[in-house]
């Protein structure tokens, strides 16, 4: 069974940081494409980023809102793929998801984990 | 990218079919044949009904069936039932993925 599991949301002030990961088991990490998605209260889907598979080049996109503030990155000895937020705006506030990827789907979903960016 | 556009809302009666249109252009929606569509009940995680434009994943009935012409996909929801009220969301995969607006579909 495939499983997701985000942590590390919480509260944090705007202009700060925070690091989100995802634990995942239950398929081979390692040849996996990740994605995360977010979605702000009340709000539709939004897509934030994806990490390829190091077997397929490990290439990193994101989307142009949060391009140059968050950096994605995964270790495949711990089956995880992290979420690092930098310079916080309060736009940022969302339920941020790990997602699978499978055949340009997003086939999988963790949870999510609620970042809240307030002073 | 722009969000793909779709109608907010929708609504049938139980057992009547409704439809979801999703609005994009030819470099996302028409350009490529990755259309998904994901159901959200309130609370819940999104949930993947059809990926592929008209592929279903294991598990989902046969009721949902997806179709694309042109710059437009679809959702069709046959044989409404009260479990099928949720947000539906399409998204198209074109070296990055976007979303719909996302529509509320209510079963009468």
């Amino acid at each position: 069974e495939v499983q997701l599991v985000e942590s590390g949301g919480g509260l944090v002030k705007p202009g700060g940081s925070l690091r989100v990961s995802c634990a995942t088991s239950g398929f081979t990490f390692t040849n996996a494409w990740m994605s995360w998605v977010r979605q702000a209260p009340g709000k539709g889907l939004e897509w934030v980023g994806q990490i390829k598979s190091k077997s397929d080049g490990g290439a990193i996109n994101y989307a142009a809102p949060v391009k140059g503030r968050f950096t994605i990155s995964r270790d495949d000895s711990k089956d995880t793929v992290y979420l690092q937020m930098n310079s916080l705006k309060t736009e940022d506030t969302a339920v941020y998801y790990c997602t699978t990827e499978y055949y340009y789907t997003l086939k999988y979903w963790g949870q999510g984990t609620l970042v809240t960016v307030s002073s | 990218q722009s969000a793909l556009t779709q109608p907010p809302s929708a609504s049938g009666s139980p057992g009547q079919s409704v439809t979801i249109s999703c609005t994009g252009t030819s470099s996302d929606v028409g350009g490529y044949k990755y259309v998904s569509w994901y159901q959200q009940h309130p609370g819940k995680v999104p949930k993947l009904m059809i990926y592929e434009v008209s592929k279903r994943p294991s598990g989902v009935p046969d009721r949902f069936s997806g179709s694309k012409s042109g710059n437009t996909a679809s959702l069709t929801v046959s044989g409404l039932q009260a479990e099928d009220e949720a947000d539906y969301y399409c998204s198209s995969y074109a070296g990055l993925y976007v979303f719909g607006t996302g529509t509320k579909v209510t079963v009468l």
